[in-house]
């Protein structure tokens, strides 16, 4: 019964390749979000999806592309990979935008690029 | 725009004893949320607490409280009676109500270690 899911949960691939990331949440939650978490462990918000529209859309690389197919699911797919792209990426999900919301987040995707 | 800061980047505690983990704050947002998470070895991001900027009384869940401090933009979080499983990154947060806001905003996280 996972909340929040996503695969695969370790990517490797090398530079210059196309990948994709898939998420979903069983939450019935309005709100899904990608963050990336560096080397250091800071995590910064990539994206932010209410009722699949794009509301947050921080200084990423256009290389990088969010896709909501519905409330459930917000899949990241990314181009050209580069090797500063290497990091863990997770999804969550929350109710809504509200400041009380906590966000429940997936297991992470450990990408790797060679 | 908002900020976290966690100046603790590692802490160490007894095991059963309490430890008090510092995070400030800066917006200037009138209505925020400030959320912990814990992130184990493991990876994942577990939700803790949260408390509301209009909150009167500070946030408690279980062994887990947070000392909200609001002239001072502080929201510590206090683990009572510490065990071997908090062993952790904990990550403060916060949520603003202003435009473009609808994000968490981390701080760079605290490293805690219990000893037996």
């Amino acid at each position: 019964d996972t909340a929040v899911s996503q695969t695969p949960k370790y990517l490797v691939t090398q530079m210059g390749n196309d990948k994709s990331i898939k998420c979903e949440q069983n939450l019935g939650h309005d709100t899904m979000y990608w963050y990336k978490q560096d080397s250091k462990k800071f995590l910064k918000i990539m994206f932010s999806y209410n009722n699949k529209e794009l509301i947050i859309n921080e200084t990423v690389p256009n290389r990088f592309s969010p896709k909501s197919p519905d409330k459930a699911h917000l899949n990241l797919h990314i181009n050209s990979l580069e090797l500063g792209d290497s990091a863990v990426y997770f999804c969550a999900s929350s109710r809504g935008l509200a400041v009380s919301y906590e966000q429940y987040f997936g297991p992470g995707t450990r990408l790797t690029v060679t | 725009a908002q900020k976290i800061t966690q100046t603790q980047p590692g802490m160490f505690v007894q095991e059963k004893e309490a430890v008090t983990l510092d995070c400030t704050y800066d917006t200037s947002d009138p209505s925020y949320g400030l959320f912990w998470y814990k992130q184990p070895s493991s990876g994942e991001m577990i939700f803790l607490i949260y408390q509301g900027s209009y909150d009167q009384q500070n946030a408690t869940e279980g062994r887990y409280s947070l000392n909200f401090q609001k002239a001072r933009k502080s929201a510590n979080l206090v683990i009572s009676a510490s065990q071997l499983g908090d062993s952790a990154m904990y990550f403060c947060a916060m949520m603003g109500s202003g435009a473009g806001s609808y994000q968490l905003t981390f701080g760079k996280g605290t490293k805690l270690s219990v000893i037996p």
